[in-house]
């Protein structure tokens, strides 16, 4: 089954707001990483936390690790239409060197 | 610089038909991955290969098939066994040499098939 998925399904917000989005997965991992895909594009790596990292930050974005509830969030702050996407999480699946991709979260960012 | 290509970019099958879809990496990676994707969906995955001459099937890989002659290239075959091919299909590699999971996945662009 899959392990990480994504939530809310969609988001609609402001230019300037925050996003704020959820991953939950089901088996206890080493790391997470949240992936980026533009409409008809290919999946860009955004950032990867680690099962010892609480919180990690890469310029607008803050992702967070809560092991305990088998969850994390990826926040953009102060958001631009450019950030118009659908977001996945990943997880591994070390026994076998692969990963779970969620069913993601398309946000809009309305100008 | 260097990325993954997979070609063509759109791609249409006539029943009975199989289809082959090509992705080349020159980023000197040793695993490659082959996703399918449908709308509004997350990827599921086909084949993968963590080294040359091997790889191992997905979680659909019912109704295709794959190679992994050369490092650069894995090529995925969409065979006519596949009744439903209507999605977009994405390539990705990494670095892999372990099961950490703790290297990031590059992808292409994608190839959409379609049923004529």
């Amino acid at each position: 089954s899959q392990q990480g998925e994504e939530d809310p399904q969609a988001l609609s917000i402001q230019e300037g707001e925050n996003a704020t989005m959820n991953c939950s997965y089901k088996t206890s991992i080493n790391n997470l990483q949240w992936y980026r895909q533009n409409s008809g594009r290919g999946l860009v790596h955004l950032i990867l936390i680690r099962s010892n990292e609480r919180e990690k930050h890469s310029g607008r974005l803050r992702v967070t690790l809560d092991t305990s509830k088998k969850s994390s969030s990826l926040l953009i702050t102060a958001s631009r239409a450019a950030d118009t996407a659908s977001y996945f999480c990943a997880t591994p699946v070390y026994n076998f060197n692969k990963f779970y991709f969620g069913s993601g979260t398309k946000l809009n960012v309305k100008p | 610089d260097g990325g993954i290509t997979q070609s063509p970019k759109y791609l249409f099958r006539k029943e009975g038909q199989n289809v082959t879809l090509s992705c080349e990496q020159n980023l000197n990676h040793d695993a490659m991955y082959w996703y399918r994707q449908d709308p509004g969906q997350g990827l599921r995955l086909i084949y993968y290969s963590q080294i040359v001459n091997d790889f191992q099937k997905g979680d659909i890989a019912e109704g295709y098939s794959v190679s992994r002659e050369k490092k650069e290239s894995f090529p995925l075959t969409v065979t006519s066994a596949q009744k439903n091919p209507t999605a977009f299909y994405l390539c990705a590699s990494d670095k892999t040499g372990g099961s950490s999971g703790d290297q990031p996945q590059h992808f292409g662009d994608g190839t959409r098939l379609s049923i004529l």
